[in-house]
């Protein structure tokens, strides 16, 4: 299996701070088809997950843009060009190249 | 507006089964697949497998084959996922979801397996 290595685990910010999150596959999220992908989502506490960005850098509709995806391969990095207080919770890359599709463990960003 | 709207919590014995519902609204039912996935608090989120809600065909997972059956009615735009034998390890929140990319994403159903 695909296994997606996030990093930092937790991020402390502060509000109007740009953050990056890093998402590292152990074999590249590039398709026969020519499609990379990885999406990343963010889970609010009690909430289930959202769609932020798909296809590396897509930005989901209705989603602000302060949020933006890169990269390409096996490196990946999620930014948030100043962090808002809605922004707190837990963020998690995921791939769906190759089955069985799988998420990283997560990056928590909290206020500092 | 797109909604995915889950059946309750449920509590089961081991070696029991359930079925868990998730009632799609606002969309073209049959125009997304349905995606299932497992959240705990160990294992963290897990992929089960997704149905395509026009054919009923399915994807699974390896390590849920046996352990979830997926299905689908279209004439009321539900979706199911059944957990068979269940153990204190299938204890946890499953969620449904739109399509493979989960734009969507259902309330979450939490399922407590516990004699």
């Amino acid at each position: 299996d695909v296994v997606l290595t996030q990093t930092p685990p937790t991020l402390s910010a502060t509000i109007g701070q740009s953050v990056s999150i890093s998402c590292r596959s152990s074999q590249s999220l590039l398709h026969s088809n020519g499609n990379t992908y990885l999406n990343w989502l963010l889970q609010r506490p009690g909430q289930p997950p959202q769609l932020l960005i798909y296809l590396v850098s897509r930005l989901e509709s209705g989603v602000p843009n302060r949020f933006s995806g890169s990269g390409s391969g096996t490196d990946f990095t999620l930014k948030i060009s100043g962090v808002e207080a809605e922004d707190l919770g837990v963020y998690y890359c995921v791939q769906s190249t190759h089955a069985p599709y799988t998420f990283g463990a997560g990056t928590k960003l909290e206020l500092k | 507006q797109v909604q995915l709207q889950q059946s309750g919590a449920e509590l089961a014995k081991p070696g029991s089964s359930v079925k868990i519902s998730c009632k799609a609204s606002g969309y073209t039912f049959t125009s997304y697949y349905i995606s299932w996935i497992k959240q705990t608090t160990g294992q963290g989120l897990e992929y089960i497998g997704y149905i395509n809600t026009g054919s009923g065909g399915t994807n699974y997972n390896e390590k849920f084959k046996g352990k979830a059956t997926l299905t689908v009615d279209k004439s009321s735009s539900t979706a199911f996922m059944q957990l068979s034998s269940l153990t204190p390890d299938d204890s946890a929140v499953y969620y449904c979801a739109r399509g493979i990319a989960a734009a969507y994403w259902g309330q979450g159903t939490l399922v407590t397996v516990s004699s």
